[in-house]
């Protein structure tokens, strides 16, 4: 597909559970964001990659949260012992280059932590 | 901190009628102004960058602004289909290139 794909579209966990989020960027897009979203409210940045690198992981909440994109391409947000407030649509973006701010969002994967 | 506030939270209108989103903001110098629309249940789609005070991005019906303190997204003529939630977010000039979003208007165009 043309477009950024997100995977699970959904998830439903039980409280301390390991969870894996799998974000496949545009391709040729160098750089990739995760976002998170609550209902009502704009997405929270958590953290970019420039190629294969984090550039600012300043918006993991805690160290539960970690990220990977080990080929430049696809990405992994990990999250382990999750807990209620995790629950939120995770959201993937790419982008051509860090500039512009025209950044390509998937539709997101919701997680639900019981 | 970087910090953006949308109005109003949400707003109806009738097809055809004209009106403004505002988004004001507070940043250490900025980078880039960016308004994305989003649709129930799918990513922010991207609509408008805007660098400067005093520059205007157009697109259909819409047209972004930009001041010092604050941006307008004007809606002309609304149709239906215009009706998402309309996000507005910031990118400082120093360092990282996050973006800071608001928490959205939430348009609706009656028909």
């Amino acid at each position: 597909g043309a477009g950024v794909s997100q995977t699970p579209s959904n998830k439903v966990t039980e409280k301390g559970k390991y969870v894996e989020l799998r974000c496949d960027p545009i391709s040729g897009h160098t750089a990739l964001y995760w976002y998170r979203q609550s209902l009502g409210q704009g997405p929270e940045f958590l953290i970019y990659f420039q190629g294969t690198g984090a550039a600012d992981d300043s918006g993991l909440p805690n160290d539960r949260f970690f990220a990977v994109r080990p080929e430049g391409s696809v990405s992994t947000l990990k999250i382990q012992r999750t807990e209620r407030g995790d629950s939120a649509v995770y959201l993937c973006a790419s982008s051509l280059g860090l500039a512009g701010g025209e950044l390509f969002f998937g539709e997101g994967s919701r997680l639900t932590v019981l | 901190e970087d910090q953006v506030t949308q109005s109003p939270e949400a707003l109806r209108l009738q097809e055809g009628e004209s009106s403004s989103l505002n988004c004001s903001y507070t940043v250490s110098g900025l980078r880039g102004l960016f308004w994305y629309r989003q649709d129930p249940g799918k990513g922010p789609e991207f609509l408008f960058t805007l660098y400067s005070a005093g520059e205007e991005k157009e697109k259909e019906r819409l047209k972004a602004t930009l001041t010092k303190k604050e941006s307008f997204l004007h809606i002309t003529a609304p149709k239906p289909e215009d009706s998402a939630t309309y996000l507005c977010a910031v990118q400082a000039e120093a360092g990282s290139y996050q973006l800071t979003f608001g928490k959205g208007t939430k348009l609706s165009v009656i028909p």
